[in-house]
């Protein structure tokens, strides 16, 4: 069965920062798509990025960005200009037929 | 468009209790799903399915049954209420294979269960 795993727990990030969450997998598909959701108070499940194993190219979208590593299983997320409205809770994906999750990582931004 | 909708959004049963978590979406998905969401552990997936008639078992589907009559509707049966099992349900939905697949899924608002 497929894993995912997030190894931080809880991050904190300074307003305006930088602050990269890490997730790695375990499969042996060579074809599979990886994702980071959002879920912020509300609960609502929020897509953040997406990326499909057989492209190279890493994925980005407006402030946030994946460094994709095939070969290591992993698929960090990049939040660059890290704002308020961040805080929330992280969680990696990966998908072959079914989403499986990674525990989560909860990302605080500090004013 | 009103998307993937989960009813209800807070219940409270007893132990021995039976209930059913209703998800219905309007977006003509094959492909649906039920996830449960646990403190520290993630969305785990309980039961889901590929079409009309079609189930099939997740992580941890026992104590759960589901049915598929219709492409809109998937609900999610509690049998015999137990204190485990309270927790936040999602329910899910994806586009098929065949029809724009892009292994995103769209996700209700949640379901917060509490089982006394």
């Amino acid at each position: 069965a497929q894993t995912v795993t997030q190894s931080q727990p809880e991050m904190s990030v300074q307003e305006a920062e930088t602050v990269t969450l890490s997730c790695t997998y375990d499969t042996s598909e060579s074809n599979y798509y990886l994702f980071w959701y959002k879920q912020p108070p509300s609960r609502q499940m929020i897509l953040v990025i997406r990326q499909e194993a057989y492209k190279q190219q890493n994925a980005t979208e407006n402030r946030f960005s994946v460094n994709f590593q095939k070969a290591a299983k992993s698929f960090s997320l990049k939040i660059s200009d890290s704002q308020l409205g961040d805080t929330a809770m992280y969680f990696c994906a990966y998908n072959n037929n079914d989403m499986r999750f990674g525990a989560g990582t909860r990302l605080t931004v500090k004013p | 468009n009103a998307g993937v909708t989960q009813t209800p959004k807070f219940q409270v049963l007893k132990t021995g209790q039976s209930m059913t978590l209703q998800c219905a979406q309007d977006m003509n998905h094959e492909y649906m799903s039920w996830y449960r969401q646990d403190p520290g552990m993630g969305l785990r997936l309980i039961h889901y399915s590929v079409g009309a008639g079609i189930t099939d078992q997740g992580e941890v589907p026992n104590g759960y049954n589901v049915s598929r009559s219709t492409t809109e509707d998937f609900p999610l049966r509690l049998l015999s209420a137990a204190p485990s099992q309270t927790s936040v349900y999602f329910c899910a939905s994806s586009y098929s294979v065949l029809a724009g697949y892009t292994g995103e899924l769209f996700f209700g608002e949640g379901s917060r269960l509490t089982v006394l």
